[in-house]
Formats: C-alpha cells, sequence, structure tokens
C-alpha cells in the first residue's frame, strides 16, 4: 500500500472561511496531484506540481491554489469556501520511474461547505 | 477538448456472471490505465497498457488495449461481491506523460 495521506478526512465549514487541505507522501514521488471528485462521478484535476517550486492549474478551473515547497507536501488552500465547493478532494502522486506513470492516491478530504 | 468516455455508466450481475466495461478516447493514448474505486474509497491502480492490441490478464481480469490505441476494455470472468466499485480507464493528456485525463467510470454492482 501506497504512503500517501491526506488530513483531515472529513471537514465542514461555513461559508466564507479559510481551509486547508493537507497531503503528504513518504516516497520520494516527484509529481503530486490534486483531484476533485463528486459522488459518482469522474476525476477531474485541479492542480499539478512536477516537482518542488513547480504547480500548474489542472483542466477543471479551481479557485483553490496550493504550494509545493517540499517534495512530501503538498497543501491545497481555499481562501473563501463557498458551497460549489462541497465535494471530495483526492490528492495522488507518481514518480514516472521507467515510463510507469501509476497514481498513487490518499484516502481522500469529504469537504462539506454549509 | 480530450474525452474518455466509458460504457456502460453502470451495471448489476449476478455473482458468476462476466462483466465488461468499454473505454473509448477522443485521441490517440500513449497508455491506457485502469482504476478501481470501492465504495467510499480511493482510486488504486490496476494495470497499465502501453502497446497497440496489447493484452493483459490479473486473474480473473482481462485489459484490451485497441490496435488504434484509442480504445480499451476490462473484462472480468465470474463476478465476486470483492468486484463491487467504480472502474475508471485514464490516458495522458495530449501532449504530457504524467497528468491523466480520466473516464467516466462504469459502476459494478455484484449480488448473490
Amino acid at each position: 500500500e501506497a504512503d500517501i495521506y491526506q488530513t483531515p478526512r472529513y471537514l465542514v465549514i461555513g461559508t466564507g472561511k479559510k481551509i486547508t487541505l493537507e497531503c503528504s507522501q513518504t516516497m520520494g514521488h516527484d509529481k503530486m496531484y490534486w483531484y476533485q471528485q463528486d459522488p459518482g462521478m469522474e476525476l477531474h484535476l485541479i492542480h499539478y506540481s512536477y516537482g518542488v517550486n513547480s504547480t500548474e492549474k489542472g483542466d477543471l478551473s479551481s479557485e483553490s491554489t496550493v504550494s509545493r515547497i517540499r517534495t512530501e507536501h503538498f497543501p491545497l488552500t481555499l481562501e473563501s469556501a463557498r458551497p460549489s465547493h462541497t465535494s471530495q478532494y483526492l490528492c495522488a502522486s507518481s514518480d514516472g520511474a521507467g515510463g510507469n506513470y501509476e497514481q498513487y492516491f490518499g484516502p481522500g478530504t469529504r469537504l462539506t461547505v454549509t | 477538448g480530450q474525452q474518455v468516455m466509458q460504457i456502460p455508466q453502470y451495471q448489476h450481475v449476478q455473482e458468476g456472471e462476466d462483466f465488461t466495461t468499454y473505454c473509448n478516447s477522443s485521441t490517440t493514448l500513449s497508455n491506457i490505465q485502469w482504476y478501481k474505486q470501492r465504495p467510499g474509497g480511493h482510486p488504486v491502480f490496476l494495470i497499465q497498457l502501453v502497446k497497440s492490441g496489447e493484452v493483459k490478464k490479473q486473474k480473473r481480469l482481462t485489459f484490451q488495449f485497441g490496435e488504434a490505441k484509442k480504445n480499451s476494455s476490462l473484462h472480468i470472468t465470474a463476478t465476486q461481491t470483492t468486484d463491487v466499485g467504480t472502474y475508471f480507464c485514464a490516458g495522458p493528456i495530449t501532449g504530457t506523460a504524467s497528468k491523466l485525463t480520466f473516464g467516466t467510470g462504469t459502476r459494478l454492482q455484484v449480488t448473490l
């Protein structure tokens, strides 16, 4: 089983609050990802990092921001949460070694904004 | 933009029946990956296919990559209740190797 962690697992928060979702991996992977997934739906890439100090937005527009100051840590921040942000957020990592781009996923954070 | 569609969206089978999900990409893919997500869980990598026409087996699961590298399938023989979940295919976003576009997923329900 891969070593990738997300906290909190569940979060219920009021509109307008600032939140940070934590993601850490101990595998030394260069590439990390944030996906948004609504119940029963596909995963949408919202942020991607090639490595330290390298981030870019994914194909799904998101009001969240990310940072990558350390290889193992890739937090996601919402400055002002809104009900439309209610979703599951999944963090993943990969290393691409030998052309294998298998992604390892964390357990996810289920966010509810009231 | 690049789209990856899967059919069916949902399938309910009796334990012991076979199951197949089909994945179709709007663009040619350098490789295709398959993931399984159990209810309430996170996606778990199953396999990666790279070569045109490639077929790989994992116990009761058979994966195929189409000759044109635009479609793929996952076939499960004699389903079990442990096969319950949503199966996603995923292919690299055009022009990249490590960023993926996930398919729409097929949810499998297996009953006794």
